[in-house]
């Protein structure tokens, strides 16, 4: 089955840029999309379509592409951007199969 | 206030049922397709199912296919996920989730729940 393959961890102190990896074969093809989890919240759409990012989003994240990698951007990291971060993205070789990466969680020094 | 507000989870034995509630508000729900997601303890987002605006075409994980069904309720703006024959594996925070894409589905979420615990266990 299709996979999304994500660092289990990211550290960096405040103001720093933290970069997050995504890499999947089927991405060069599909979108991929990032949601912020936090503990006791509701997941939040981060990036969407590789780059785009939805309204209320603070213009520190963003995402960027590059064959089978994608990668979310924070730049100028603040304390409460500390959280679980999922990429997904979805494979359509066969049956349509929507996929999520195992989560990365940002810690912030 | 836009929001999705999950209910129904509990704990259930193996081999029984569960109905899951969601409901919306703050925007026309009718007019999005609808999706669950669960996620395990310690483990990443999982797919499960979705549902056209007007409920008449559904997708299903192969894992939950003729256990789970999803429905809604325009009408109420409600989503339901009726889980039978549920397994230890099916345990997890189940979310539901709105379509991001606003024309054609296009299998991302634009706003969460922030989920009902479905504990699986004898």
């Amino acid at each position: 089955s299709y996979e999304l393959t994500q660092p289990p961890s990211v550290s960096v102190s405040p103001g720093q840029t933290a970069r997050i990896t995504c890499s999947g074969d089927a991405l060069p093809d599909q979108y991929a999309y990032w949601y912020q989890k936090k503990p006791g919240q509701a997941p939040v759409l981060v990036i969407y379509q590789d780059t785009g990012r939805p309204s209320g989003i603070p213009e520190r994240f963003s995402g960027s592409t590059s064959g089978t990698i994608v990668t979310l951007t924070i730049s100028g990291v603040q304390a409460e951007d500390e959280a679980d971060y999922y990429c997904q993205s979805a494979n359509s070789s066969g049956s349509y199969q929507v996929v999520f990466g195992g989560g990365t969680k940002l810690t912030v020094l | 206030e836009v929001q999705l507000v999950e209910s129904g989870g509990g704990l259930v034995q193996p081999g029984g049922s569960l109905r899951l509630s969601c409901a919306a508000s703050g925007f026309n729900f009718r007019t999005y397709a609808m999706h669950w997601v669960r996620q395990a303890p310690g483990k990443g987002p999982e797919y499960v199912s979705a549902i056209n605006s007007d409920g008449d075409s559904t997708y299903y994980v192969n894992s939950v296919k003729g256990r789970f069904t999803i429905s809604r309720d325009n009408s109420k703006n409600t989503l339901y996920l009726q889980m039978d024959s549920l397994r230890i594996d099916d345990m997890a925070v189940y979310y539901c989730a709105r379509e991001g894409g606003h024309v054609n589905v296009e299998w991302y979420f634009d706003l969460w729940g922030r989920g009902t615990l479905v504990t699986v266990s004898s």
